[in-house]
Order: C-alpha cells, then structure tokens, then sequence
C-alpha cells in the first residue's frame, strides 16, 4: 500500500526555524516527484513545489520560492519543507503527495506561528 | 488569486445533478490535463478525476469530469448528502511551471 506519513503539528513564534517531514513507502520513492500543498485557514489549496527524489530537481512557483526550501533524504524515503524564518502568514495545513500510478496525499501537518 | 476560476459555491438537492465548471486559460486547461479533487472537513484532498476524464479505482461512477478548450466540468449526478464538501479543479500551468488549483467550489446538499 502506498503510504505518506507526515510529522506531527507544529506551534512556532515568527522568526523561528522549521522542518516538517513527510515519509513514503509501499513505492519507489526515489523515482516520483513529491509534491507539497498549502492551505491557509479558511482558503482553497495551493500547490507551492515539488522536488524529484533521484537527483533532488526541485521547482516552485514564484509566492514560495526563496521563502521555503524543499528537500529529500532518500535513505530514509523521507521529503522535508523547511522554513529558516518563519511568518504568521505561514500557518497553515500543509500536504505533501505523490503519484505513483495512483495519487495518494498525506495526512497533512499542521503549522502554526503566533507570538 | 487562482487564474481557475469556479463558482464558489454550488448546491442541489439529494438525488439531483450537478455541475462545477472550471474556466482558465491556454496555458493552462487548453493544453494540459485537468484533475478534479473532493476535500471533506479533517481529511487529506481525493483525487475524483485525473486526465479530464478518468475516474480511479473506487471513484463512483456518479463522478464524471470534460473538457473543452480552456475550459473543464465536473458533474455529479444522483447526488448524496455525503457528496457535500469542497471541490478543486487543478491544471499544470506551462508559463508558471506549477500546478495550479482552482479557487474551490463549496457544495451544498440541500
């Protein structure tokens, strides 16, 4: 069974650094783009990157780039969003999802940054 | 500010059909594939349709998705009170070079 298992929610102050995770299995994970997906409270979905596991390509659009950094460890089959500062505006639900023949999203991390 | 636009909202009573249309634009719905996802309160996004047409395995049959042009549909017929949640259309765009996802459609079963 394909499977994405994120990391648990996060409260963090603006400013802040962080790391949410989001763990594959029951696939190659090496040989599937990974996407992540915001959704602000109360918004629709917005998709902000993706990156390809086999040689770490990413490409986001321009709102997220600069401001989030994608990343993967394949040894672990592990895709990682990252933040090094972060903002209120950054609270969120965020998913990460795959397509491996049939898509299938992750359970979905919850962050939120307040003071 | 989604460039695929839906209706915000849309509603119909049980066993009635109805549609949600997507409009973008050529770089986007005219010259690639449309999804279609349904986004129930506390859960993770479903895909319903993929490649503008096709349903996965376990998507009913009362989902169907089209597209013309610059343009996409998703219909549902025989509509059921658990059909009631938020709906997405969702088109790769060339010129950003990312997906992008519809505003979202509310449904209402009246």
């Amino acid at each position: 069974e394909v499977q994405l298992v994120q990391s648990g929610a996060e409260v963090k102050k603006p400013g802040e650094s962080l790391t949410i995770s989001c763990k594959g299995s029951g696939y190659s994970f090496t040989n599937n783009w990974i996407n992540w997906v915001r959704q602000m409270p109360g918004k629709g979905l917005e998709w902000m990157g993706r990156i390809k596991p086999s040689d770490s390509y990413t490409n986001y659009i321009p709102s997220f780039q600069g401001h989030v950094t994608i990343s993967v460890d394949t040894s672990i089959s592990t895709a990682y969003l990252q933040w090094t500062s972060l903002k209120a505006s950054d609270t969120a639900m965020y998913y990460c999802v795959v397509n491996p023949g049939i898509q299938v999203w992750g359970q979905g991390t919850t962050v939120t940054v307040s003071s | 500010q989604s460039v695929l636009t839906q209706p915000p909202s849309a509603s119909g009573t049980p066993g009635q059909r109805v549609s949600i249309s997507c409009s973008g634009s050529n770089s986007n719905i005219g010259n690639n594939k449309v999804d279609w996802y349904q986004h129930l309160p506390g859960t993770a996004p479903k895909i319903l349709i993929h490649s503008n047409d096709q349903r996965p395995s376990g998507v009913p049959d009362r989902f169907s998705g089209s597209k013309s042009g610059t343009s996409a549909s998703l219909a549902i017929s025989g509509l059921q009170s658990e059909d009631e949640a938020d709906y997405y259309c969702a088109a790769w765009d060339d010129s950003l070079n990312g997906l992008l996802f519809g505003g979202g459609t509310k449904l209402t079963v009246l």
